[in-house]
């Protein structure tokens, strides 16, 4: 199935570590690079990690990728209240021949 | 530094046709991919398409048949055709450059989008 899941939302005090699920399948995240993109309220989506572990220059190191099988997860350390916003995974799909965003995930800073 | 501005976005009946453009500047247009994405009122993320450095083009399911994108090379810009409008593609398109000339390694910068509102 070419869908890529995310927690429809996810929640941390400032300081804590947070971090944000993306599920695909053998098409998508399992045989091809993911990307993350964060949209902070009223802005377009920023570049937050590309290749799976990478980060863009100017992304804090507070900011981390990882993927495994057909799973990725983004981390956030040291969350601050400027964190507040929404969170997308990206991959292509190669059944799909096309990208694929994930739901997206919002972010509270309680 | 790299700027994306898009333009022609604007309400139109269903069934209308509606030319967006993206006009880039800031680094070597004909280096990079471009695509376009969509997100519709409080909704999430959906790639349109792509098209890459040598003008061959993908597009999503939902827009196949109907939307054309291309590129002038001699303007740096991009472009979206888009025909048979539905209601459904009411949505903020964004222009975003992808990270190679080929489209498969993701977008990394974005524009600020211009807004497309299909309704009777």
């Amino acid at each position: 199935q070419s869908v890529l899941t995310q927690p429809p939302s996810a929640s941390a005090t400032p300081g804590q570590r947070v971090t944000i699920s993306c599920s695909g399948s053998s098409s998508n995240i399992g045989s091809n690079a993911i990307n993350w993109y964060q949209q902070l309220p009223g802005t377009a989506p920023k570049l937050l990690i590309y290749s799976n572990n990478k980060r863009p220059s100017g992304v804090p190191d507070r900011f981390s990728g990882s993927k495994s099988g057909t799973s990725a997860s983004l981390a956030i350390t040291g969350l601050q209240s400027e964190d507040e916003g929404g969170y997308f995974c990206a991959a292509w799909d190669d059944s799909l021949n096309g990208w694929l965003f994930g739901g997206g995930t919002k972010l509270t800073v309680l | 530094q790299v700027q994306l501005v898009e333009s022609g976005g604007g309400v139109v009946q269903p069934g209308w046709s509606l030319r967006l453009s993206c006009a880039a500047s800031g680094f070597r247009f004909n280096d990079f991919a471009f695509h376009w994405v969509r997100q519709a009122p409080g909704k999430g993320l959906e790639w349109v398409a792509l098209i890459s450095y040598d003008g061959s083009n993908k597009y999503s399911d939902s827009v196949k048949g109907r939307f054309t994108v291309s590129r002038d090379d001699s303007k740096n810009i991009v472009y979206l055709h888009m025909n048979s409008l539905r209601p459904e593609d009411t949505a903020l398109y964004y222009c975003a450059r992808d990270r190679a000339y080929s489209g498969y390694e993701g977008s990394s910068n974005w524009g600020q989008g211009t807004l497309v509102t299909v309704s009777s």
